[in-house]
């Protein structure tokens, strides 16, 4: 069963560019979540999609990021314009239906912003 | 603002050793706790979950849970060096909230 998959794996750009991230979930996950991981520290979680819904949104920075889920099942993250600050590890993860509590991550995209 | 506290480390134990990673948590309601592994540059990786007080056995891993205290610990049994990483505690609320609170981590090395 393939995993998680997250492109770019690395990603760098300049300061107020525009950058997107995409996460393909396990097969049959209808619930995603993406999460930023700042060096030294736990994950955060920025948002939580069951299907296209976004149920939980409250951790994500409205003014410069944004997130879809158009039908279901891969999703993008957006950030723009980026600021130095958001150099982090983006993490997706995703779990089965009724199974919130099995979260299986991607490999994460690094974004280094100059 | 909830938090799950998690001494950072380094822990280091030889091989054979057992290694005793510690968590404390400040929501009373939060109702599922998990051990994930870290290596370094890697993603998380689920060890772990713990429901109910008392331990809960895995191989050479062992989860502790005391609501009361509002404390979990993992215990590495035989460590290995291949165990080297970084330990993330994370709680969850209950029902569907699903949101994993993690804490910062405890970098682990097992010497051979």
């Amino acid at each position: 069963e393939a995993g998680v998959v997250q492109s770019p794996r690395y990603k760098i750009i300049e300061k107020k560019q525009p950058v997107a991230f995409w996460c393909n979930p396990i097969s049959g996950h209808n619930t995603l979540y993406w999460y930023l991981q700042n060096l030294g520290q736990g994950p955060e979680l920025l948002i939580r999609y069951e299907n296209e819904e976004a149920v939980d949104d409250s951790q994500l920075p409205k003014d410069r990021f944004s997130a879809e889920r158009l039908k279901g099942v891969d999703s993008t993250l957006k950030i723009q314009p980026a600021e130095l600050g958001d150099s982090a590890v983006y993490l997706c993860a995703s779990s089965p239906p009724g199974k919130g509590e099995t979260q299986y991550f991607g490999p994460g995209t690094r974004l280094l912003v100059l | 603002q909830k938090e799950v506290e998690q001494n950072s480390g380094p822990l280091s134990v030889p091989e054979g050793a057992i290694a005793s990673l510690n968590c404390t948590y400040s929501d009373r309601g939060s109702q599922s706790f998990f051990w994930y592994r870290q290596y370094s540059g890697k993603s998380p990786e689920l060890i772990m979950f713990i429901y109910s007080n008392g331990d809960k056995e895995d191989g050479r891993f062992t989860a502790q849970l005391n609501k009361a205290s509002q404390y979990v610990s993992l215990l590495i049994r035989d460590s290995q060096p291949s165990d080297s990483a970084t330990y993330l505690c994370a709680v969850m609320g209950g029902g569907s909230n699903y949101k994993l609170t993690f804490g910062k981590g405890t970098l682990l090395t097992v010497n051979p």
